[in-house]
């Protein structure tokens, strides 16, 4: 089954303790990204990967950091996470050249808790 | 710079009655698509829809239509019969085509609607 998949679901983290949330997809989508969603803020992009090893901020990159070491993986990784990155994300991935109708295909999302 | 506006944040409509959610956009580039997701309270994303900048006719997808108006820079959804399943927040999206950010979508806030019976 095509898919996206991110774990864990739900996190709950004290500050400043260092998390990885992963992301996989098996679609062989060039195009990945990240993505955080906050009420009355819809989603707004982390960060996002248009191929391997090619990685470019978002427009709330302050604070996460990504790696795309392979085309199937795209982690999320919080160094040194803060109560204001407590919010819903999602892994998303895509085909990207030449494909302006395809859809992002999303993971379930993962609700993080930082205390 | 490219923009997805959604001025509903809450929408209500009576079960089997038709509604629609509106979302503009703004953008230079000539080439773009654009997109509507569904987020039920489990919270998935799921898409819905897909219009693109140079197609002649309206999208549509069983119960769901996008009312494109180019010249307006509108793209609104249409939900015909509406069940109370389609209780949701509803996303409207774009992605422009241009090679440094083609993959790119960019979101709008979204609509809360709800469904009553």
């Amino acid at each position: 089954e095509a898919q996206v998949t991110q774990n864990p679901r739900y996190l709950i983290t004290v500050t400043g303790k260092k998390l990885t949330v992963t992301c996989s997809q098996n679609m062989n989508h060039e195009y990945m990204s990240w993505y955080r969603q906050d009420p009355g803020l819809g989603l707004r992009q982390i960060y996002y990967s248009m191929n391997v090893e090619v990685t470019d901020k978002g427009d709330v990159p302050e604070g996460y950091k990504v790696s795309r070491k392979e085309k199937r993986n795209f982690p999320l990784i919080l160094e040194s996470p803060s109560p204001n990155q407590t919010s819903l994300y999602f892994c998303a991935s895509s085909f990207r050249t030449g494909r302006l109708n395809s859809p992002l295909h999303f993971g379930n999302g993962t609700r993080l808790t930082v205390t | 710079a490219q923009k997805i506006t959604q001025t509903q944040p809450g929408m209500f409509v009576q079960e089997k009655e038709a509604v629609t959610l509106d979302c503009t956009y703004d953008t230079s580039d000539p080439s773009y698509g654009l997109f509507w997701y569904k987020q039920p309270s489990s919270g998935e994303m799921i898409f819905l829809i897909y219009q693109g900048s140079y197609d002649q006719q309206n999208a549509t997808e069983g119960r769901y239509s996008l009312n494109f108006q180019k010249a307006r820079k509108s793209a609104n959804l249409v939900i015909s019969a509406s069940q109370l399943g389609d209780s949701a927040m509803y996303f409207c999206a774009m992605r422009v085509d241009r090679g440094s950010t083609l993959g790119r979508l960019y979101f709008g806030r979204g609509t809360q609607l709800t469904v009553w019976p």
